[in-house]
């Protein structure tokens, strides 16, 4: 089976720096995705790791640990806009791709 | 291109009724994947479907069925329907599905069942 673990909330300041972490365990890996969601909306797609270490894209990075079952999603300079869901699904066996319950995370001034 | 479009937008059933979504993925896609949202439970995948053949199915009740059509178009039908079905139904699609191959979702069906 697959489980994911995401925390449920986070808050964090304009500016600043957060980090979500996301812990697997699944039958078969063939990679973890990052999505975003923005409340009412579809998720939109944020990083793909597949190998162990840090992808950076501009604001974003993520980070894999295969070893360790384990992730993060690395957000800097945060912007009001950036408050939203960020979900994190890993494609398993038989490329299944299963999400977490997403992390809710607030950006205030 | 034209994204995933998902239709209705907007649906309210009573209990014990069907329903029929559907999903028109992106042009040259050919996996569709359905999920259901709901808050407490998140995106909860249904089925993944592939060239017409169901490639996966997450652990829902035969009520919930689907299928994918030629031109990659895809369906999926509930069947007698409960008030714990409300949720936002998610359709998505990807070139093939697999390895980096990213999905993109469409706007979503809003069922209500009351």
């Amino acid at each position: 089976g697959q489980n994911i673990d995401q925390p449920t909330e986070m808050t964090a300041t304009e500016g600043a720096i957060v980090q979500i972490n996301c812990t697997y365990q699944t039958s078969g890996f063939n990679g973890l995705f990052w999505y975003q969601q923005h409340a009412g909306e579809a998720p939109t797609f944020l990083s793909y790791n597949v190998l162990d270490g840090l992808e950076e894209k501009g604001r974003f990075s993520s980070f894999l640990s295969r070893s360790k079952g384990y992730s993060y999603l690395l957000l800097k300079e945060l912007q009001m806009k950036d408050s939203a869901s960020y979900l994190c699904a890993v494609r398993g066996g038989f490329q299944k791709l299963v999400f977490g319950t997403g992390t809710r995370l607030l950006v205030s001034p | 291109k034209a994204g995933v479009t998902q239709t209705p937008r907007y649906l309210i059933k009573t209990r014990g009724q069907q329903v029929t979504l559907s999903c028109s993925p992106i042009s040259g896609h050919r996996s569709v994947s359905w999920y259901q949202q709901t808050p407490g439970q998140g995106l909860q995948f249904l089925f993944e479907y592939f060239s017409e053949t169901q490639r996966n199915k997450g652990n829902f009740p035969g009520r919930f069925s689907g299928r994918q059509f030629s031109n990659s178009r895809s369906e999926m039908n509930v069947s007698t329907l409960e008030l714990g079905d409300s949720a936002l139904y998610l359709c998505a699609s990807a070139e093939t599905g697999t390895g980096l191959n990213e999905q993109f979702f469409g706007p979503g069906t809003r069922l209500t069942v009351l």
